[in-house]
């Protein structure tokens, strides 16, 4: 079945830096892609999210880029910092268009 | 704080009971969605409430059911428990049935232990 999963199960990155969370999906009619981030007892925060008659978004500190050849999505956070430490969901709506499929999750760490 | 409460947080059950959990949603939303997280995993889609009807259905077994009363808020209740509902639920408000161009806002979630 269609599903959306990511590269990487988890990520570590120093203070200041960069980090570029991946996630792929095989579902061709999704037409809306979400990032959420998710801390240690809390729900999905919603961070920023792509259309896909888009490539590329932004918001504060944050980019998504959408590869529709590839089926390939990639948050950017830039400056990383430690609030930023939590795992990060893609998710994405299909036809449906009543439900999110959330991938696995990326665990980002980001040492001081 | 995204104005989606739940409860309790935490419950402990045995195999075979019945559970209730409970969700408000954001003041002014109509929509409710549940979903089951298991420990490492992302979140996945139970079913759906707008209008006090299920509206959608992921896949799993009529053993999950649900509510939603007419003030928005809404119940998801397991009967017979397996030890794999071993899960955090989180509940989602919105504003319409249709989750495109809308963003759902989550709770903090139900934390359910099946001994």
């Amino acid at each position: 079945g269609e599903s959306v999963g990511l590269h990487l199960p988890t990520l570590s990155v120093q203070e200041g830096d960069n980090s570029i969370i991946n996630c792929a999906y095989s579902n061709s009619a999704s037409d809306y892609f979400i990032w959420y981030k998710q801390e240690s007892g809390k729900g999905p925060q919603f961070i920023i999210d792509i259309r896909s008659n888009m490539d590329k978004r932004q918001g504060q500190r944050v980019t998504v880029l959408l590869n529709k050849t590839v089926k390939h999505l990639s948050l950017q956070i830039a400056a990383t910092q430690p609030g930023d430490s939590a795992v990060y969901f893609c998710a994405e709506i299909g036809g449906s268009n009543y439900k999110l499929t959330f991938g696995k999750g990326t665990l980002l760490t980001v040492n001081p | 704080e995204t104005g989606v409460t739940q409860s309790p947080t935490h419950l402990i059950k045995t195999r075979g009971q019945q559970v209730t959990l409970r969700c408000s949603s954001q003041s002014g939303h109509n929509t409710v969605s549940w979903y089951q997280q298991a420990l490492g995993q992302g979140p996945q889609f139970i079913f759906q409430y707008y209008r006090e009807e299920e509206n959608g259905r992921g896949n799993f077994p009529p053993r999950f059911s649900g509510l939603q009363f007419p003030n928005y808020s809404s119940e998801l209740n397991v009967n017979a428990l397996e030890l794999d509902d071993s899960a955090l639920y989180l509940c989602a408000s919105s504003l319409a049935g249709r989750v495109t161009n809308e963003k759902l806002f989550f709770g903090s979630g139900t934390q359910l232990s099946v001994l």
